[in-house]
């Protein structure tokens, strides 16, 4: 069955510390897509990065990088310098191909909060 | 990525009353999706709306509860009926290309039912 665990549920930084947002996945698909989506208090869903199962490099962009490893079905967020406009809520998502429906399976999210 | 609008961004309605939330989308999208999100809670698929075909809804939501329109491929409906409190939430519409499976997502509607 799919499931998505984030088992962090809420995480409290100082500004400029580095944090790492965990995200494990379980499917029986061979193709399959994951991804983390921001939502800052004011409740909109931002995307942040879409990674399919056949490509498991690991991906930075600029204070974000991602680190997906299939061996452990694990698809981890880290934030380097954290700042206090990172603190938001983020969700991992996994999405099956072979389903044919583009249907999200959310995790329960992790409230990350930057303290100045 | 798509620009999605949402009508109301948020309402407050009394028990027992009907809201319709629109969703508006810049650019023709085949899959749409409605979802709810209880205050400090994750996401939760409600049904998924393609245009041409009736909505299929997810375990636990019915039709006649969250009844949907998908008239065109820029624009659609969800209507929550017959409200209760526990109906209070954020309902979200998000949009999928086919392609990428990426899903890009509504700023929501924020419901509170007195």
């Amino acid at each position: 069955a799919q499931k998505v665990t984030q088992a962090q549920t809420e995480i409290s930084v100082v500004e400029k510390e580095d944090v790492t947002l965990d995200c494990v996945y379980e499917t029986r698909d061979t193709t399959y897509y994951l991804f983390w989506y921001k939502q800052p208090p004011s409740g909109e869903l931002v995307f942040l990065i879409r990674r399919n199962s056949f490509d498991e490099q690991n991906e930075i962009s600029g204070r974000y990088s991602w680190n997906f490893q299939k061996s452990t079905s694990s698809f981890n967020f880290t934030i380097t310098a954290s700042q206090v406009v990172d603190s938001a809520v983020y969700f991992c998502a996994l999405s099956e191909a072979a389903s044919g429906t583009y249907k999200y399976i959310f995790g329960t999210g992790t409230r990350l909060k930057v303290l100045a | 990525s798509a620009v999605i609008s949402q009508k109301p961004s948020r309402d407050i309605c009394q028990r027992g009353t009907s809201l319709t939330i629109q969703c508006q989308v810049d650019s023709q999208v085949t899959m749409m999706f409605w979802y709810r999100q209880q205050p400090g809670q994750s996401l939760t698929l409600i049904a998924t709306a393609n245009q041409g075909s009736e909505a299929t809804y997810e375990s636990g939501f019915v039709i006649d509860k969250f009844p949907i329109s998908r008239p065109n491929l820029t624009f659609s409906t969800l209507t929550v009926s017959n409200m209760s409190p526990e109906d209070s939430s954020i309902y979200l519409c998000s949009v999928a290309g086919t392609k990428t499976y990426e899903q890009y997502f509504g700023p929501g509607t924020r419901l509170t039912v007195t």
